[in-house]
């Protein structure tokens, strides 16, 4: 069961990039990695998901090294919309045991 | 319309009663999941359950169970509720089971 570890919070101003990094050392050979975003009283909501390499989609990109043992969430040009908590999260392909790390804080400011 | 509906979204209760909360996707998904986000904001699955199988955290006590009459619906029934019960829960579904689910609104209980 692979564990999470994110940074607490970040700030950003608006038209950053910014960058999320997920720790997660004990990542099983069938584990994928997904990012989800959650604003207050919401539902987390799904930004990406992926394997290995690089996954873009119309939201994020997600950057994942060879050896899978972390990943990065990349936001283009945040706006104060951005602001909410974000997940990383590891599962093995039944979905049986998805853990969510314990979430970044992004504060986007103007 | 609303891809994942949960109700109630409040429910606040006594200790030791018996509540439901009901889960309804219209997205045609074969699994549902239930989460239980706690105020640390930590976010712990309890169920997965497709029309085959459901799948048990293991650390979720037996006073949770999930109750499926068809596959666009799986409620939760707890029984005997205790102060540590309340938390935000979430119903979630999917058609991928890499997929963590598309999450519904929340249903926060308060047990005082």
């Amino acid at each position: 069961l692979a564990k999470t570890t994110q940074p607490i919070s970040m700030d950003s101003y608006e038209g950053q990039e910014v960058n999320i990094t997920c720790s997660h050392n004990n990542i099983a050979t069938n584990d994928y990695i997904t990012w989800y975003q959650q604003f207050p009283s919401q539902g987390p909501r799904f930004i990406i998901q992926g394997y290995k390499t690089k996954v873009t989609n119309e939201v994020a990109s997600l950057f994942i090294p060879a050896d899978r043992k972390s990943s990065t969430l990349s936001l283009p040009r945040v706006s104060l919309s951005d602001t909410a908590v974000y997940y990383c999260l590891v599962g093995d392909n039944y979905g049986q045991n998805f853990v969510f790390g314990p979430g970044t804080r992004l504060s986007v400011l103007p | 319309d609303t891809a994942v509906s949960q109700t109630p979204k409040y429910l606040v209760t006594q200790m030791g009663n018996d509540k439901s909360i009901k889960c309804e996707q219209n997205l045609g998904h074969d699994t549902m999941y239930w989460y239980k986000q706690d105020s640390k904001k930590f976010l712990k699955i309890m169920f997965s359950y497709n029309n085959k199988e459901l799948i048990i955290n293991e650390t979720v006590p037996n006073r949770f169970s999930p109750k499926s009459p068809d596959k666009a619906h799986l409620n939760l029934h707890i029984n005997s509720l205790e102060l540590g019960d309340s938390a935000v829960y979430f119903c979630a579904s999917s058609q991928d089971h890499r997929d963590p689910g598309t999450f519904g609104s929340g249903t926060r209980l308060t047990v005082v």
